[in-house]
C-alpha cells in the first residue's frame, strides 16, 4: 500500500518551455501532497503545499507563477515548471499523505529528473 | 538553530556492526516523527515512524524517541552494505498543514 507515482520520471526540454510533472496516489486518496525539489547533494526543499480543491501554499522564495501547482482530485496533483530555464533543472519529487493518516506520514513518488538546455 | 538536526557524516560502520544514527529537534509541540531512507539519485522512502516515547522495532531497524530530551534515533542492527545511505530525520510539528520538517540527512557508508 501507500504507493505514489510520477511521471514523468525524466525529462529533457528547451529554454523558455514548460513541463508538467504529475503525480498520483495509487491505492490511497490524498489530502494533501507536497512538491519538494533537491539539487545534487542537498537535501529536500520544500516547495509547496497542495490541498485537494483548492489553492496550493507556497514557501517563501518559490514563485508561484513559474511553479503552477494543480490538485484537482484526491489521486492527482500537478506541477508545472512554466518558461523554465537551466536553473530550473534538478530533481523534482512528490509525496502524499493519506486522508487516513492522523500523524502525518507522507509517501514519496519515485521524482522526476529535469534538465533544461 | 535548525528546527531539525542532524550529523551529516559520513557515518562508516563494518558490515554487520550497529548504525545509530541521531536527530534532535527544537520544537516540544512536535508530534510525530520519521525517519526516511534515501538512495544516491532516488526518492526518499518511509522506513520508520514514532510517536509515543520509547522504542520501536521494526526487523533490524529500532527508533528511539525522547520528548523530553527532544532527541529521536535510529537503530540499524546487523549492518548489511545495502543499507548505505543517506537517513533523513522528518518531524511534524503539528500546526503546519501536515508539513514535515527535515533534518540534512545523515550519509551512511556500511563497509564489507
Amino acid at each position: 500500500g501507500a504507493v505514489v507515482s510520477q511521471h514523468p520520471s525524466r525529462v529533457i526540454c528547451k529554454s523558455g518551455t514548460s513541463v508538467k510533472i504529475e503525480c498520483r496516489s495509487l491505492d490511497f486518496q490524498a489530502t494533501t501532497m507536497f512538491w519538494y525539489r533537491q539539487f545534487p547533494k542537498q537535501s529536500l526543499m520544500l516547495m509547496a503545499t497542495s490541498n485537494e480543491g483548492s489553492k496550493a501554499t507556497y514557501e517563501q522564495g518559490v514563485e508561484k507563477d513559474k511553479f503552477l501547482i494543480n490538485h484537482a482530485s484526491l489521486t492527482l496533483s500537478t506541477l508545472t515548471v512554466t518558461s523554465a530555464h537551466p536553473e530550473d533543472s534538478s530533481f523534482y519529487i512528490c509525496s502524499a499523505r493519506s486522508a487516513a493518516s492522523g500523524m502525518g506520514e507522507q509517501f514519496f513518488g519515485p521524482g522526476t529528473r529535469l534538465t533544461v538546455l | 538553530q535548525k528546527e531539525v538536526e542532524q550529523n551529516s557524516g559520513p557515518l562508516s560502520v563494518p558490515e554487520g556492526a550497529i548504525a545509530s544514527l541521531n536527530c534532535t529537534y527544537s520544537d516540544r509541540g512536535s508530534q510525530s516523527f520519521f525517519w526516511y531512507r534515501q538512495y544516491s539519485g532516488k526518492s526518499p522512502e518511509l522506513i520508520m515512524s514514532i510517536y509515543s516515547n520509547g522504542d520501536k522495532e521494526d526487523g533490524r531497524f529500532t527508533a528511539q524517541l525522547n520528548k523530553a530530551s527532544q532527541y529521536v534515533s535510529l537503530l540499524i542492527r546487523d549492518s548489511q552494505p545495502s543499507d548505505s545511505a543517506t537517513y533523513l530525520c522528518a518531524v511534524n510539528i503539528g500546526n503546519q498543514g501536515g508539513k514535515l520538517i527535515f533534518g540534512q540527512g545523515t550519509e551512511l557508508s556500511v563497509k564489507p
